[in-house]
């Protein structure tokens, strides 16, 4: 079956780029996703088709997706993007990475 | 604004049932694709099952086919997660999720879950 990989955890300092990987064969080919879930709360979607933010999603979330990675970069990481992440495709069934906890320091 | 409100989660015991229901509103719920994704205490999301605008075409996680049974009534608005033969690994909080309109499957909108626990 197929496998999405995330980092565990990521820090980043206030005002900085935090960046999360998420790999996966030939992952580049399909179409990533990117979910947002803070402690207690539903997840949100906060990254579609590769690169794309919902309406509300505030512009420093940004998304990319090459080859056997994917990529969400949060720039001037704010206090309030404190939260697990999770990156998504679809494999002919729904797969789900393994999830990455930020701490903004 | 739309909304999805899951019910019927509860303690079970395993090999037992149990049945939840997603009570959609705010969109024409007949016209969008729509899932269960669960999460474990404390741990990731983890995709269960999909279904179709009209019901006749599911897809279900390996980990659950044959046992768990999605369906939907477009004339209530609801979407149902039947679950047989239950374990204790299926113990989660279980999210009904509407899938949006674009041609990829994103999830848009999240139920707020309803917990599953399933222990003798």
């Amino acid at each position: 079956s197929y496998e999405l990989t995330q980092p565990p955890s990521v820090s980043v300092s206030p005002g900085q780029t935090a960046t999360i990987t998420c790999s996966g064969d030939k992952l580049g080919d399909k179409y990533a996703s990117w979910y947002q879930q803070k402690p207690g709360q539903s997840p949100v979607l906060v990254i579609y088709q590769d690169a794309k933010r919902p309406s509300g999603i505030p512009e420093r979330f940004s998304g990319s997706n090459s080859g056997n990675t994917a990529t969400l970069t949060i720039s001037g990481t704010q206090a309030i993007d404190e939260a697990d992440y999770y990156c998504q495709a679809w494999d002919s069934r729904g797969v789900f990475g393994t999830g990455t906890k930020v701490t903004v320091l | 604004e739309v909304q999805l409100v899951e019910s019927g989660g509860g303690l079970v015991q395993p090999g037992g049932s149990l049945r939840l229901s997603c009570a959609a509103s705010g969109f024409i719920f007949s016209t969008y694709w729509m899932h269960w994704v669960r999460q474990a205490p404390g741990k990731g999301l983890v995709w269960v099952s999909r279904i179709n605008r009209d019901g006749s075409s599911t897809t279900y996680a390996d980990s659950v086919k044959g046992r768990f049974t999605i369906s939907r009534d477009n004339a209530k608005n609801t979407l149902y997660l039947q679950m047989n033969s239950l374990r204790a690994e299926d113990t989660a909080v279980y999210y009904c999720v509407r899938e949006s309109v674009e041609v990829t499957v994103d999830l848009d909108y999240w139920g707020q879950g309803t917990l599953v626990t399933v222990s003798s």
